[in-house]
């Protein structure tokens, strides 16, 4: 069964501290995306990565890092230094970058406390 | 730069009649046009996407470059097409831009 998988469903942050977000495709997509859902405010990104190994910054980056050592995987943390961190994230992935066949995770709603 | 406007928060409409969800953009390149929805509790799928010229659901939507908008439409709504709906654009060394969303709300 081929899709791309987050976990938790559910991240509760005590202020200060950092969280990481996990997303895993199988669907052999070289190109994985993290966005930021906020009512009112659409999607918006926070970092894509085009290919292993390789990362860029979005629109609304600060605060948050990532990784992708393995094609499969491209976590997200959310660090300390993000102010506004409750929101909703969602995880996407494409066949490359630049093909709008995006796939979407379920998501993780993250809340500070 | 590039920008979706969904100039909707919310639409409401009642069973039955025409529904049309606005999207207008801002690109000066060859643009791929994209409707996502959202159903409650579900995950972002593809409704549309502009070169495919399909109907799906019911809903189409029309590329018009001359308006730059890409609004999608219903001749008659149904309450399971209460949900969430995204306009997104492509295009040459970008990843997606998406609009703020408008929720549609088909009332009985």
């Amino acid at each position: 069964d081929g899709g791309i998988t987050q976990s938790p469903k559910y991240l509760f942050r005590k202020e200060g501290q950092n969280v990481t977000l996990s997303c895993e495709q199988n669907l052999n997509h070289d190109a994985m995306y993290w966005y930021r859902q906020d009512p009112g405010q659409g999607l918006r990104l926070i970092y894509y990565s085009q290919i292993v190994n390789d990362f860029q910054k979005g629109d609304i980056a600060e605060g948050y890092s990532v990784s992708r050592e393995k094609k499969e995987s491209f976590p997200l943390t959310v660090t300390s230094a993000q102010k506004n961190p409750t929101a909703f994230y969602l995880c996407a992935s494409s066949r490359q970058w630049g093909n709008y066949g995006y796939t979407f995770g379920s998501g993780t709603r993250l809340t500070v406390v | 730069a590039q920008r979706v406007t969904q100039p909707e928060k919310l639409l409401s409409v009642f069973k039955g009649a025409p529904v049309e969800l606005k999207c207008n953009y801002s690109y000066s390149g060859s643009p791929e046009l994209f409707w996502y929805v959202q159903y409650s509790r579900q995950r972002l799928q593809l409704l549309l996407r502009h070169i495919s010229r399909e109907s799906i659901k019911g809903f189409t939507a029309d590329l018009n470059k001359g308006e730059t908008s890409f609004h999608l439409k219903k001749p008659f709504a149904q309450e399971e097409d209460s949900a969430m709906y995204y306009c997104a654009l492509g295009g040459q060394g970008f990843s997606f831009i998406f609009g703020k969303g408008t929720r549609l709300l088909v009332k009985p």
